[in-house]
């Protein structure tokens, strides 16, 4: 079955890389683009970007200066990164598989970023 | 940017009631969007796509509508289980998420 699982540190320093990991099973990401998301009380959800199945990437255009997103297709995972934190990059990060509709989402993680 | 409007933010309903949500969007978005179901603690749940379509799995009470600005998810009977905060969300251009109804038990 589909799965998305993300991984990374949970707190972060400002200024700081946040790095998160989004390991898949059930589906090819050469098939499918990948997205993700954050969620936080003051920014609500926010789509961040997606690298789809062509390897090609888009960015939410608020955050493209900073933010990355790659994968390795034989380890079935997708990389985020995302460099001078501040304490409203405070969010649950989420992927999740598709560019259209994204269907599955994995379980979030919880990232804090302190001062 | 497309912004997107829901309203209510918050819904106040009883078990078995008609239930509507609504979403607009600053311009034309046509039929580029989803309806998500978030309860507490979890992660967003696919409702609708492309303004109508019901995903697999989702009971047949829920519903979507509209076009252009305008767009409803509808509940025809409410069930306890439904209790949840819903997002509208739109990928015409760029891709963005409304601010959510809350949906709670009146």
């Amino acid at each position: 079955q589909v799965q998305l699982k993300e991984s990374g540190p949970v707190l972060v320093q400002a200024s700081e890389t946040l790095s998160l990991t989004c390991t898949i099973s059930g589906f090819s990401l050469t098939n499918y683009g990948v997205i993700w998301v954050r969620q936080s009380p003051g920014r609500g959800l926010e789509w961040m970007g997606i690298i789809w199945g062509d390897g090609n990437t888009d960015y939410n255009s608020a955050l493209k200066s900073r933010l990355s997103i790659n994968r390795d297709t034989s380890k079935t995972q997708v990389f985020l990164k995302m460099n001078s934190l501040q304490t409203d990059d405070t969010a649950i990060y989420y992927c999740a598989r598709g560019g259209g509709y994204p269907d599955y989402w994995g379980q979030g993680v919880m990232v804090t970023v302190s001062s | 940017d497309i912004q997107m409007t829901q309203s209510p933010s918050l819904l106040s309903a009883s078990v078995g009631d008609r239930v509507t949500f609504s979403c607009k969007a600053s311009q034309n978005i046509y039929k580029y969007l989803n309806w998500y179901q978030q309860k507490l603690g979890e992660a967003p749940k696919l409702l609708i796509y492309y303004t109508n379509s019901l995903q697999t799995g989702i009971p047949s009470r829920f519903s979507g509508s509209g076009s252009g600005t305008d767009f409803t998810l509808t509940i025809s009977s409410l069930q306890p289980e439904d209790i949840a905060t819903y997002y509208c969300y739109q990928y015409n251009s760029g891709n963005t998420f409304g601010a959510g109804t809350k949906l709670e038990l009146k």
